[in-house]
C-alpha cells in the first residue's frame, strides 16, 4: 500500500547550521506534500507545503524541494535556532481518491544545540 | 478566535469503559479527521468525514466509532473493543480534497 519513509529519525545540529530531512513516497499519484512541526505535548503545526506542479518552495528559513521522478521531497531549515527543536513530520496525499487523506512519515526529532 | 479545539487535554479511564473525545472547529471546513499517535511513531488515520452525516474508516478504525451530525463537530468514541486505547489522539480539519489540514491540540487518553 501507500507508504512514506522519512530519514533521519533523529538529527542534531549546532545553532546556525542547516538541517535537512528527507522523505520518499510510494504512490506516484500523490500531488500534495505538507510538512508539520510538533512540539512536545502539542498538536502538529503546518509549516510549509508543496504541490506536484512546483519543484521548490521557500518561506524565510524554511524550504521544501520535490523530485517527482525519484518520488522524494526534502525539508531544508537554514540558520537553525534552538526554538526549531521539535519533531518534524512529512506527509503525502492520496490524491487519486480526492479524499484529502494524508500518509505520514515516522517523524524526525531535531535538536538544535545552542 | 478561529481554530480547532479538543477536550479534555488529559483523560483517564478504566479498562472496559467507553470514552468520547470531543473535537470542534470554527474554520468552516467540510472535512474532519481523527488520528492516533503512539510514542515515537507517526500519525495513523482512524476515521475521516468529508461532509456532514457521512464518514469513512481510516487505517485503524477497529474499536472506534464516530458521528458527524454537525459540520463543526466530529466526536470520537473509543470503545472497550479497542485493545490498546492509551495514546495521543489528534483531530484535524480541512477543505475537501488534498488541502491543508490543521490540527487541534490533542487529547492524551490513558486507560488502566
Amino acid at each position: 500500500g501507500e507508504n512514506v519513509e522519512q530519514h533521519p529519525s533523529t538529527l542534531s545540529v549546532q545553532e546556525g547550521d542547516s538541517a535537512v530531512i528527507k522523505c520518499t513516497y510510494s504512490d506516484s499519484a500523490s500531488n500534495y506534500f505538507p510538512w508539520y512541526k510538533q512540539e512536545l505535548g502539542k498538536g502538529p503545526q503546518l509549516i510549509i507545503d508543496i504541490r506536484s506542479n512546483v519543484g521548490e518552495k521557500k518561506d524565510q528559513r524554511i524550504a521544501v524541494t520535490l523530485n517527482k521522478t525519484a518520488k522524494h521531497f526534502s525539508l531544508h531549515i537554514t540558520e537553525t535556532q534552538p526554538e526549531d527543536s521539535a519533531v518534524y513530520f512529512c506527509a503525502a496525499s492520496r490524491s487519486s481518491s480526492n479524499t484529502g487523506k494524508l500518509i505520514f512519515g515516522q517523524g524526525t526529532t531535531l535538536q538544535v544545540k545552542p | 478566535d478561529g481554530g480547532i479545539t479538543q477536550s479534555p487535554k488529559y483523560l483517564f479511564r478504566k479498562e472496559g469503559q467507553n470514552v468520547t473525545l470531543s473535537c470542534e472547529q470554527n474554520l468552516n471546513h467540510d472535512a474532519m479527521y481523527w488520528y492516533r499517535q503512539d510514542p515515537g511513531q507517526g500519525l495513523r488515520l482512524i476515521y475521516y468525514s468529508q461532509i456532514v452525516n457521512d464518514f469513512q474508516k481510516g487505517d485503524i478504525a477497529e474499536g472506534y466509532s464516530v458521528s458527524r451530525e454537525k459540520k463543526e463537530s466530529f466526536p470520537l468514541t473509543v470503545t472497550s473493543a479497542q485493545k490498546n486505547p492509551t495514546a495521543f489522539y489528534l483531530c484535524a480539519s480541512s477543505d475537501t480534497g488534498p488541502q491543508r489540514q490543521y490540527f487541534g491540540p490533542g487529547t492524551r487518553l490513558t486507560v488502566t
